[in-house]
């Protein structure tokens, strides 16, 4: 149990357009939803923390209109990063959550922005 | 929370000797730890996880060793295996705040 898939896996795309990924809880409710992104030989960057609902909370030096997180129901939450650059080339991590404490992950969506 | 991105540690261990993974956190009123690894181009995989009315947990093959005193938390992996080789990070939650710790790179030599 306790499986959170992402999609797409990878994607690239140009300079300029928007992308949309999505994580989904399979298989439990999932409260809250975090997102992460990862360049490379770095730890995770927590982005946003999204409860069903309501509006991301986002860290710190993130701009809230670049990256837009939706989470509109308990089994799914979208980041969709809108004119995207090559610096926006990352790995974005989410993980959900039902109960504090047990963050279950997501494999990953590697964003290529040519 | 604050997460700063560091350039990854390495470790580098011979096939069968033990690894200890080390990581320093600094919120005092975190009371839940855990052991990450993240294998390359894969998301974080639950390793192991402690409380801090615990010092020691054991698992399959890990144990977490949690010292709040100095606010230190290692993770040792016995007879080290080169499927273990991958990227292990600390996560340290309190009062609803969520911290991973910079990561290390664990390298498993045949």
């Amino acid at each position: 149990g306790a499986v959170v898939s992402q999609h797409p896996s990878w994607v690239i795309c140009k300079s300029g357009t928007s992308v949309k990924i999505e994580c989904r809880s399979l298989d439990f409710q999932a409260t809250t939803m975090f997102w992460y992104r990862q360049f490379p030989k770095q730890s995770l960057m927590l982005m946003a923390t999204s409860n069903e609902g309501s509006k991301a909370t986002y860290e710190q030096g993130v701009e809230k209109d670049k990256f837009l997180i939706n989470h509109a129901s308990l089994t799914l939450s979208t980041l969709t990063v809108t004119s995207a650059h090559p610096e926006d080339s990352s790995f974005y991590i989410c993980s959900a959550a039902d109960r504090p404490y047990e963050q279950y992950f997501g494999p990953g969506t590697r964003l290529t922005v040519t | 929370g604050e997460n700063v991105g560091l350039h990854l540690p390495t470790l580098s261990v011979q096939e069968g000797d033990n690894s200890i993974i080390n990581c320093a956190y600094s919120n005092s009123a975190s009371d839940y730890f855990i052991w990450y690894k993240q294998e390359s181009g894969k998301g974080p995989q639950f390793i192991i996880d402690i409380r801090s009315n615990m010092d020691k947990r054991q698992g399959q093959r890990v144990t977490v060793l949690l010292n709040k005193t100095v606010k230190h938390l290692s993770l040792q992996i016995a007879a080290t295996q080169p499927g273990d080789s991958a990227v292990y990070f600390c996560a340290t939650e309190g009062n609803n705040d969520m911290r991973f710790g910079a990561g290390t790179r664990l390298t498993v030599k045949p």
